[in-house]
């Protein structure tokens, strides 16, 4: 299996630009998570589907950030307007169900925002 | 509420010696526990997994880990560390809803 596929895995963008990062989960699985890691703040938890369907986006800093998962393999994640704080890498992680909670993660995207 | 704390944010050992990373968590129920690694400008990748059973458990590249449900602790350890060893360790708790809990991280250090 290819893994959990990210892209892109670098991005560089203005202040108030459109960003859109994109994961592909692992065939089969049924939870999606998106994280975003910072020095500052560590590992956070954005949000995760649960067979497509958001079930907590608790995470998600602002209004600025959406997420969607319209079908089993393929979500995206998009900050608009994107501002310098949010500079991180985002990652992306699938499950093969909810027992277990056993995550496999992607690359990772880095995005920077001037 | 769940949480996990890796109290050492940084540790330098030799090449050779041997490691022990500390882990402990909250959580009401038996955990299901984890620890990950993070090599630079990779992903986490999964080192190994409690669930039930035996308490020490065996992971990839020579890692171990045992489950203390006394002490709420999962502490990593391995018996001697190689220069590749050197990257991030994230030891996490499941929740309720399939999610992961990670601690801050500890940063390995290898010295030659």
């Amino acid at each position: 299996d290819a893994g959990v596929i990210q892209s892109p895995r670098h991005e560089v963008t203005e202040m108030g630009q459109e960003v859109t990062l994109r994961c592909k989960p692992i065939s089969g699985h049924n939870s999606l998570f998106w994280y975003r890691q910072t020095m500052m703040r560590g590992l956070e938890l954005l949000i995760y589907f649960n067979n497509n369907v958001p079930i907590d986006d608790s995470g998600m800093p602002e209004d600025r950030f959406s997420a969607k998962m319209p079908n089993a393999s393929f979500s995206t994640l998009k900050i608009q307007p994107s501002e310098p704080r949010d500079s991180a890498v985002y990652f992306c992680a699938s499950s093969p169900g909810v027992a277990k909670n056993i995550q496999y993660f992607g690359a990772g995207t880095r995005l920077s925002v001037l | 509420a769940q949480s996990v704390t890796q109290p050492d944010i940084h540790i330098t050992v030799s090449e050779g010696a041997s490691l022990e990373l500390r882990c402990n968590y909250s959580y009401g129920a038996t955990p299901y526990l984890f620890w990950y690694v993070q090599s630079p400008g990779q992903g986490l990748q999964l080192l190994l997994k409690y669930f039930s059973g035996d308490t020490l458990v065996q992971g990839i590249k020579g890692f171990e880990a045992e489950f203390k449900r006394s002490q709420s602790s999962f502490n990593l350890r391995k018996p001697s560390v190689h220069w590749s060893d050197a990257a991030e360790y994230f030891c996490a708790v499941g929740g309720s809803q399939g999610n992961l809990i990670f601690g801050k991280g500890t940063k390995l250090s290898v010295k030659p």
